[in-house]
């Protein structure tokens, strides 16, 4: 079972600056099944990106992500107001379970 | 429109037993990987179930042997029936949709927007 290791816990940041949040996985795992999702307080989870690197359907481009192997990062390159939620990432291989991380919260 | 709608949450006791539904319009639930992910209350999300295009199944070790997952084509839904329910299962159940049924398309599209589970005496 491959277990996703997030950090930090949690990033106190304000509008307008850079987030780098980091997903670490305990064995290399291929990029074309690692997704990041955000969450906002009381609603689902959206998908963000998948493949490592490729944004979803209606993402904006401040929103990118990279890796491989075992460590993979999302970056938010100028946070906006409505991007202070929690992200998680999540590992899709062919065998079950498909872990998720335990979360990155970014605050104000 | 692709819409996921869950339903069958409420309040059981432990060693209850509860089936969920997950109602879909807009694609059939058959030609996608279909995923249940829970959510304990103020915790992370937890990956529960999956069923493949195939109709092959896969469990997270903490429900294998009382969760089953399964799906009706001809109602497009998707299901989790729980059996011997314990009170650390109390969460947010969410039904998710992949983007397509191959392998590089696993990642979970769609969302609804989920059914609470409340296990407790």
């Amino acid at each position: 079972e491959v277990v996703l290791t997030q950090s930090p816990g949690t990033l106190s940041l304000s509008p307008g600056e850079r987030a780098t949040l980091s997903c670490r996985a305990s064995q290399s795992v291929s990029s074309s099944y690692l997704a990041w999702y955000q969450q906002r307080p009381g609603q689902a989870p959206r998908l963000l990106i998948y493949g490592a690197s490729i944004r979803a359907t209606g993402i904006p481009d401040r929103f990118s992500a990279s890796g491989s192997g075992t460590d993979f990062t999302l970056t938010i390159s100028r946070l906006e107001p409505e991007d202070f939620a929690v992200y998680y990432c999540q590992h899709l291989g062919d065998s079950p379970p498909w872990t998720f991380g335990q979360g990155t919260k970014v605050e104000v | 429109e692709v819409e996921l709608v869950e339903s069958g949450g409420g309040l059981v006791q432990p060693g209850g037993s509860l089936r969920l539904s997950c109602a879909a319009s807009g694609f059939s639930v058959s030609s996608h990987y279909m995923s249940w992910v829970r959510q304990a209350p103020g915790k992370g999300l937890e990956w529960v179930s999956l069923i493949n295009s195939a109709g092959q199944t896969g469990h997270a070790d903490s429900v294998k042997g009382r969760f089953t997952i399964s799906r009706d084509n001809s109602e497009n839904t998707l299901y989790l029936q729980m059996n011997s329910l314990r009170i650390e299962d109390t969460a947010v159940y969410y039904c998710a949709r992949s983007s397509g049924g191959n392998p590089r398309e696993r990642h979970l599209q769609r969302w609804g927007q989920g059914t609470l589970v409340t296990v407790s005496s």
